[in-house]
């Protein structure tokens, strides 16, 4: 399968833990990316491969995988963070293709 | 700086055809595959194809086969997507992303600021 399948929506309260997940048979051979996108701007990387943070990024935002899923948590979550978040990972075809999830909401 | 600029907004009658633009700075254009980003108003990220300018080697997904063209050119470290004739249904902001070039993925980690297509009669 190509997909990656995400919940629509979570919200957290403000300095609460939420976990957002990011499930594909793909994810069982490739690690997921997490983009950030905030209304009107371009998206923003914050995880990538097995867990890492580009400069910039603050550190409650960890990544983790397990079989087909791969999760992004928000440690303390801020305003700030209010946003949509989707997962990318190459698809299962072997053939350089690449998949986004559908993205989830995440109310603060 | 390091960054993708993209073309301008672009308003387009179905049937015409459209090339947008997105060029690299500040880093070897040639050596990082960049990709675009189909984004529907209201909708998600969509990955429509991805191009190593240093080779012009591209790929596409299979929903996007057929209905673009991407292309490059390195020596002036641009890299295009265009359509031979439009739909409405092609409406939406496009994006292009550098992909990092880490070992353990294909993160994009720079983006372009968007181009906005919009295809209507």
């Amino acid at each position: 399968s190509s997909e990656l399948t995400q919940d629509p929506a979570v919200s957290v309260a403000l300095g609460q833990t939420v976990r957002i997940t990011c499930q594909g048979d793909s994810l069982r051979i490739y690690y997921a990316s997490w983009y950030q996108q905030k209304p009107g701007q371009a998206p923003v990387l914050v995880i990538y491969g097995k867990n890492n943070r580009p400069s910039g990024i603050p550190d409650r935002f960890s990544g983790s995988n397990s079989g087909n899923t791969a999760s992004l948590t928000i440690t303390g979550a801020q305003a700030e963070d209010e946003a949509d978040y989707y997962c990318h990972s190459r698809d299962s075809s072997g053939n350089r293709v690449g998949v986004f999830g559908s993205g989830t909401k995440v109310t603060v | 700086e390091v960054q993708l600029v993209q073309s301008g907004a672009e308003v387009k009658k179905p049937g015409e055809s459209l090339k947008i633009s997105c060029k690299g700075s500040g880093y070897s254009f040639s050596k990082s595959w960049i990709a675009w980003v189909r984004q529907m108003p209201g909708k998600g990220l969509e990955w429509m194809g991805i191009i190593y300018p240093g080779d012009s080697d591209t790929r596409y997904s299979p929903s996007f086969q057929g209905q673009v063209t991407i292309s490059a050119d390195k020596s002036i470290s641009t890299a295009y997507l265009q359509w031979s004739s439009l739909k409405a249904s092609d409406t939406a902001v496009y994006y292009c992303a550098r992909e990092a070039g880490h070992s353990d993925s294909d993160a994009f980690d720079l983006w372009g600021q968007g181009t906005l297509v919009a295809a209507s009669s």
